[in-house]
């Protein structure tokens, strides 16, 4: 089972709020990823990292910017939320075994911006 | 750009009863993954399939992949009330791309 933490969970703020979603791994993994879901809707990647100072955006644009200072901690940052960007954001580090590509998710952080 | 298209996106099915689920894919890839969600949870790995014709089996799902044909897909086999939930595909490309998902419904 895989070992990927999100916190918080839950998020209810107030827009112009500046918010840092946290992920953590303890797998050593250097692939991470964060993906956005609105409920009962697809994935879309919004950033991606492939080790330390690497990050990437993905395909879906994104207002929020990531760091990757350490290979297990890969934090999402708004600088100033609105009611746009409520929705679910998942976290995900990839298994490292010879070329499976396997991501295995954190639980998700629910972010409600009023 | 790679494209994902699952079908169908909603299926209420009786238990007892098969049914499959398709996953297409626009572009080459020979790794395709699908997973489970449930209602407010993350998503849960189920198969990995690495090469064409890859079969993987768990209980009552069983996935494939062609390759050829750009297409898996999730077999399900006696449905049970259990099996309720969203059933993601996710293709590779530089990252993972993700179908729109099929929220089934197992009904006694």
């Amino acid at each position: 089972e895989a070992d990927i933490y999100q916190t918080p969970r839950y998020l209810v703020i107030g827009t112009g709020k500046k918010i840092t979603l946290e992920c953590s791994q303890t797998m050593g993994h250097d692939k991470m990823y964060w993906y956005q879901q609105d409920p009962g809707m697809e994935l879309h990647l919004i950033h991606y990292s492939y080790g330390v100072n690497s990050t990437e955006k993905g395909d879906l644009s994104s207002e929020s910017t990531v760091s990757r200072i350490r290979t297990e901690h890969f934090p999402l940052t708004l600088e100033s939320a609105r009611p746009s960007h409520t929705s679910q954001y998942l976290c995900a580090s990839e298994l490292d075994t010879p070329n499976t590509g396997e991501l295995f998710f954190g639980e998700g952080s629910r972010l409600t911006v009023l | 750009e790679l494209k994902v298209e699952q079908n169908p996106l909603f299926l209420s099915m009786q238990e007892g009863k098969n049914y499959t689920i398709y996953c297409n894919y626009s572009t080459t890839s020979d790794r395709l993954y699908w997973y489970r969600q449930d209602p407010g949870k993350s998503l849960e790995s189920l198969f990995v399939l690495l090469s064409n014709g890859a079969v993987k089996q768990e209980g009552r799902l069983m996935a494939s992949l062609d390759t050829k044909a750009r297409l898996s897909t999730l077999h399900i086999t006696a449905a049970v009330h259990d099996l309720s939930a969203t059933y993601f595909c996710a293709v590779a490309g530089y990252a993972l791309n993700f179908g729109k998902g099929t929220s089934l419904l197992v009904t006694p």
